[in-house]
């Protein structure tokens, strides 16, 4: 099956800087990548997705670039506050045949003020 | 419209005791798919569910089960607790089940003592 590994799983930065998460794939049939954030004690909820015939996707302050021959992507938050401390969790989707989301393990995002 | 909704939101069970949860899924959503949360595990895949079939199952014991009825309403139930079922289970509604945006409900905290 698909396996989803995220890197790094803490990051701290300080408010204002850039923030950026990575996560590899597995599957090279994989065709759907979305960014969920979870709040302490909250559900998960999309951020932002990305579908394989795209290379880059952005809305605001955060973007999600794909590549596909190397099987990574990759979310970044620009000019961080400290609203976007969060655990953020990247996710695969295999094939319309697969049904389910592949998730990484997470990374706890921390914005010093 | 109205979110996804899980019930109970919290539950203490004992060993060998059996539980259900329950989600009810945004108005339209024919697939739910269930999680279950652990610090040290992240998301893992439980089953997923698409107009009473249930078309995937990730890899639980067969102590884990689910159902999905007519109005799209799913239930999942644990029998013969175990210690290490203590979690968080998280149901995602969408609308076909793969490559669409999956809604998350704030989930079932299950303690088992």
């Amino acid at each position: 099956g698909e396996n989803v590994e995220q890197h790094p799983s803490t990051l701290s930065v300080q408010e204002g800087d850039s923030a950026v998460i990575k996560c590899t794939y597995s599957d090279s049939a994989s065709n759907y990548f979305p960014w969920y954030k979870q709040e302490l004690g909250k559900r998960p909820q999309l951020i932002i997705d990305i579908r394989s015939n795209v290379g880059e996707k952005k809305d605001q302050r955060i973007a999600v670039t794909l590549n596909k021959t190397a099987k990574h992507f990759s979310l970044h938050i620009t000019e961080t506050q400290p609203e976007d401390s969060a655990v953020y969790f990247c996710a695969a989707s295999i094939s319309r045949n697969d049904y389910k989301l592949s998730f990484g393990a997470g990374t706890t995002v921390t914005v010093r003020a | 419209k109205a979110g996804v909704t899980q019930t109970p939101r919290y539950l203490i069970k004992t060993r060998g005791q059996q539980v259900t949860l329950s989600c009810s899924p945004i108005s339209g959503h024919r697939s739910v798919s269930w999680y279950q949360q652990t610090p040290g595990q992240g998301l893992q895949f439980l089953f997923e569910y698409f107009s009473e079939t249930q078309r995937n199952k990730g890899n639980f014991p067969g102590r884990f089960s689910g159902r999905q009825f007519s109005n799209s309403r799913s239930e999942m139930n644990v029998s013969t607790l175990e210690l290490g079922d203590s979690a968080l289970y998280l149901c995602a509604s969408s609308l076909s089940g793969f490559n669409t945006e999956a809604f998350f409900g704030q989930g079932t905290r299950l303690t088992v003592v």
